[in-house]
């Protein structure tokens, strides 16, 4: 079953423009993990924040945690036509070891 | 380095059949997961191996299952394929702790018909 909830489920934005998309999940975390995916291949890893974390940045991506909320959102700013992907979070919850639950994804489009 | 590498890249096989799918880690990563994605269930936990034990195991049946070498590659197996395990199926590599980044291959697609 997938622990956390992405959302919107779809987003179209015009190349230059920000794109936010937000991840829900429902148990304890130690650190929650951004995924790219495009069309059907590998995972690409973008970004690891700590449970103890509230914001990250690596290049133009920013992601925030809320523990108290279970959320937290992935911030593309200046989106190019090549951003153009499936966006996951993915959760440790609290098992021992490398488990990761993954949420629906958010598909998006960055128009040119 | 070298990526996680997985092969084959694609298989068709008919109900029934059997699979094996191989994955090799990142140079220097003792931690392998597999992971089933399909577009109904989306990314499902399969089991990690570590020093070649299973450490953590999903919820799927016994007909899915894999092993790691000493060299720390890993392969799965599903026996007595179903229509329902046609899916993509990804394999990711860490260093030996736990809660690190996850690095994953390729992926494997498989069409069972």
């Amino acid at each position: 079953s997938q622990q956390g909830e992405e959302d919107p489920q779809a987003l179209s934005i015009q190349e230059g423009e920000n794109a936010t998309m937000n991840c829900s999940y429902k148990t304890s975390i130690n650190n929650l993990q951004w995924y790219r995916q495009n069309s059907g291949r590998g995972l690409v890893h973008l970004i690891l924040i700590r449970s103890n974390e509230r914001e990250k940045h690596s290049g133009r991506l920013r992601v925030t945690l809320d523990t108290s909320k279970k959320s937290s959102s992935l911030l593309i700013t200046a989106s190019r036509a090549a951003d153009t992907a499936s966006y996951f979070c993915a959760t440790d919850g609290d098992n021992a070891g490398n488990m990761l639950t993954f949420g629906g994804g958010t598909r998006l489009m960055v128009k040119p | 380095k070298a990526g996680v590498t997985q092969t084959p890249r694609y298989l068709i096989k008919t109900r029934g059949q059997q699979v094996t799918l191989s994955c090799s880690p990142i140079s220097g990563h003792r931690s392998v997961s597999w992971y089933q994605q399909t577009p109904g269930q989306g990314l499902q936990f399969l089991f990690e191996y570590f020093s070649e034990t299973q450490r953590n195991k999903g919820n799927f049946p016994g007909r899915f299952s894999g092993r790691q070498f000493s060299n720390s590659r890993s392969e799965m197996n599903v026996s007595t394929l179903e229509l329902g395990d046609s899916a993509l199926y990804l394999c990711a590599s860490s260093l030996d702790g736990i809660q690190e980044t996850q690095y994953f291959g390729p992926g494997t697609r498989l069409l069972v018909l």
